[in-house]
């Protein structure tokens, strides 16, 4: 299996342009989180699905952030306009969990991050 | 890499000695835990995990151990070795699948 895939690796863009984020999760895995990373504030979850439902959305920092899961393959993070504050490194993990029954202490698996900066 | 906090802790050992890596965690209510390792570049990786109806588990070489009176989380790495340095991070499940991660701890292997 390859892991988690995340693409771009790297994206350096400018203030106020739009930044698209993409994630692949493992075959099989039926939740799916972003987390961004910082010097200041660590780890940080942003949002997760069940199912390509959103659960938990109260990580995202404002409206400017928005992410998505049309199908069980894929997800996006889009943040729209960007800022200098939103560069950080920023991850999607993924498990496999039995949304809707009890919960199940399953590992996230992560993939490789992309390192966005805006100047 | 891009995992190393401005006042991220660090310990330093000496290779081929135990390392002690702590953690207090926030949420009583917590019942499963986590370590992962993050080395640089890369994101974190799963090392080992706790629920909160136990006190020790073990692993390759790894121990965790959980004291719930105290919210106090430890992982023991035996015979520490230099592809032990990384960042190392404990995270608490709460309610769902949410996880909070900790601050993280630099372990730094010395030759």
């Amino acid at each position: 299996d390859a892991g988690v895939i995340q693409s771009p690796r790297h994206e350096v863009t400018e203030m106020g342009q739009e930044v698209t984020l993409r994630c692949k999760p493992i075959s099989g895995h039926n939740s799916l989180f972003w987390y961004r990373q910082t010097m200041m504030r660590g780890l940080e979850l942003l949002i997760y699905f069940n199912n390509n439902v959103p659960i938990d959305d109260s990580g995202m920092p404002e409206d400017r952030f928005s992410a998505k899961m049309p199908n069980a393959s894929f997800s996006t993070l889009k943040i729209q306009p960007s800022e200098p504050r939103d560069s950080a490194v920023y991850f999607c993990a993924s498990s496999s969990s039995l949304a809707g029954v009890a919960r199940s202490y399953n590992e996230q698996f992560f993939g490789p991050g992309t390192r966005l900066t805006v100047l | 890499g891009e995992s190393v906090g401005l006042h991220l802790p660090t310990l330093s050992v000496q290779e081929g000695d135990n390392s002690i890596i702590n953690c207090a965690y926030s949420n009583s209510a917590s019942d499963y835990f986590i370590w992962y390792k993050q080395e640089s570049g890369k994101g974190p990786q799963f090392i080992i995990d706790i629920r909160s109806n136990m006190d020790k588990r073990q692993g390759q070489r790894v121990t965790v151990l959980l004291n719930k009176t105290v919210k106090h989380l430890s992982l023991q790495i035996a015979a520490t070795q230099p592809g032990d340095s990384a960042v190392y991070f404990c995270a608490e499940r709460g309610l769902g699948q949410n996880f909070v991660f900790g601050p993280g701890t630099r372990l730094s292997v010395l030759p």
